[in-house]
């Protein structure tokens, strides 16, 4: 069956580290990939897009690895800082302008 | 531009009753998103329009779902009747052809 997986329900790291949230999935094949973050009582906002041939895109503190063969993706911030603190949703681009979203991962960032 | 408009922002009803979220599209965008956002479910996708065409209603869990984009910046989510099980937060969101998508702020619905 198909499923997404983001690695863990919430994430605690320590202020200034490198905060690295996975992405899984199983039997879909995305042309792309997207990051979303969510604060609480808002909608998602779009972060980053990574399609299938490319293996890395970087915005700022944000880096976003895609592997088609372990069908992962990877999301990091580094240095980060309280203010990243927030849910991070990971969207598979299925076909078309089809989407398929992940549980989320719940980010806090300890100063 | 103001961004994704949706409307009301909170909605509590009561069981039975006929439910109408609304959502206006961010100029310029072909592109309109449903999705409905639980604890349980997380955020699942509902209907989506392109160039005001349903392209794919699949996640639209009952036939008391209906949704309708009259023009190019407007569209209607439509419940009736309305149950407890609805009870979640609807997010509306456009895109162009660029694939990001713009969420809206989002109508809670709950149904007692």
């Amino acid at each position: 069956s198909q499923k997404i997986e983001q690695n863990s329900e919430a994430l605690n790291i320590q202020e200034g580290k490198t905060a690295t949230l996975t992405c899984n999935y199983t039997n879909y094949s995305p042309a792309y990939l997207q990051w979303y973050r969510q604060d609480p009582g808002r909608g998602p906002v779009f972060l980053l897009l990574i399609r299938e041939n490319e293996k890395e895109k970087r915005k700022e503190r944000l880096k976003v690895t895609f592997d088609t063969t372990l069908k992962q993706s990877l999301f990091h911030i580094t240095a980060s800082q309280p203010a990243d603190s927030a849910t991070y949703l990971c969207a598979l681009g299925t076909g078309g302008q089809n989407f398929v979203f992940g549980p989320g991962t719940r980010l806090s960032v300890l100063p | 531009d103001a961004g994704v408009i949706q409307s009301p922002r909170h909605e509590v009803t009561e069981m039975g009753q006929e439910v109408t979220l609304r959502c206006k599209l961010i100029s310029g965008h072909n592109s309109l998103f449903w999705y409905r956002q639980t604890m349980m479910r997380g955020l699942e996708l509902l209907i989506y329009f392109n160039n005001n065409v349903p392209i794919d209603d699949s996640g639209m869990p009952e036939d008391r779902f209906s949704a309708k984009m009259p023009n190019a910046s407007f569209s209607t989510l439509k419940i009736q009747p309305s149950e407890p099980r609805d009870s979640a937060v609807y997010f509306c969101a456009s895109s162009s052809m660029d694939n990001s998508q713009y969420f809206g702020p989002g109508t809670r619905l709950t149904v007692l």
